[in-house]
């Protein structure tokens, strides 16, 4: 069974600050993650993904891999409220799967 | 900009009902999914499609099934609807399948 793993949150920050949201993944085959943000009575929209081991920088938001680990972390960097949303972590297995595993997410609050 | 819609927003049915929830997509994705999205139980895929009339279960496929005629419409029906399948339902379609674009839902209500 796939599991991706993530705290329920919340998880609150104060404005500015940086926001770090942890994932962990138990199938070792996982090749690419993806990080997608959900708003309060919205649906899902992708923000980063990540494929290869390191950081992967975009604006304000930093995704980290260490497939060694089977971690992966999103951050943000100078939180803002309007980042105040659930985080939702995916994993795909590659070439031939055609499914994104979830994690349940993560509810982040910043706090103004 | 990725336009991906749904038949309604909100939808209320009586148990035993036949239910269709139908969603359409613009991008020409090949990938087109379904999953229903539960406070506790996170995103879970209902069915999913990789072509015109091809589909694949999911993990929880029970209670429902699926059509797709077009490449951009994927249809999920529910033969009889229960109350355990009051949820919201998402559709999503892809080129490649991580990068899923999102509708905006409907809530499904059984009563």
């Amino acid at each position: 069974q796939k599991e991706v793993e993530q705290n329920s949150g919340p998880l609150s920050v104060p404005e500015g600050a940086i926001a770090s949201l942890n994932c962990t993944y138990s199938d070792r085959g996982s090749q690419s993650f993806f990080w997608y943000r959900q708003y309060s009575g919205k649906s899902p929209e992708l923000i980063m993904f990540i494929y290869s081991n390191g950081d992967k920088e975009d604006g304000r938001f930093t995704a980290q891999l260490n497939k060694a680990s089977q971690y992966v972390s999103l951050l943000i960097r100078d939180s803002q409220p309007s980042d105040s949303a659930t985080y939702l972590c995916a994993a795909h297995s590659g070439a031939g799967s055609y499914q994104l595993t979830f994690g349940k997410g993560t509810k982040l609050s910043v706090i103004p | 900009d990725v336009k991906v819609t749904q038949s309604s927003r909100y939808l209320v049915k009586r148990t035993g009902e036949k239910v269709f929830l139908e969603c359409v997509q613009d991008m020409d994705h090949e990938n087109m999914f379904w999953y229903r999205q539960d406070p506790g139980l996170g995103l879970r895929l209902i069915y999913f499609s990789y072509d015109v009339k091809m589909k694949e279960k999911g993990d929880i496929p029970e209670g429902y099934s699926v059509s797709r005629e077009k490449k951009e419409r994927f249809s999920l029906i529910l033969e009889s609807a229960s109350t355990n399948q009051t949820s919201m339902y998402l559709c999503a379609s892809s080129f490649t399948v991580g990068e899923q674009y999102f509708g905006p839902g409907t809530r499904l209500t059984v009563t």
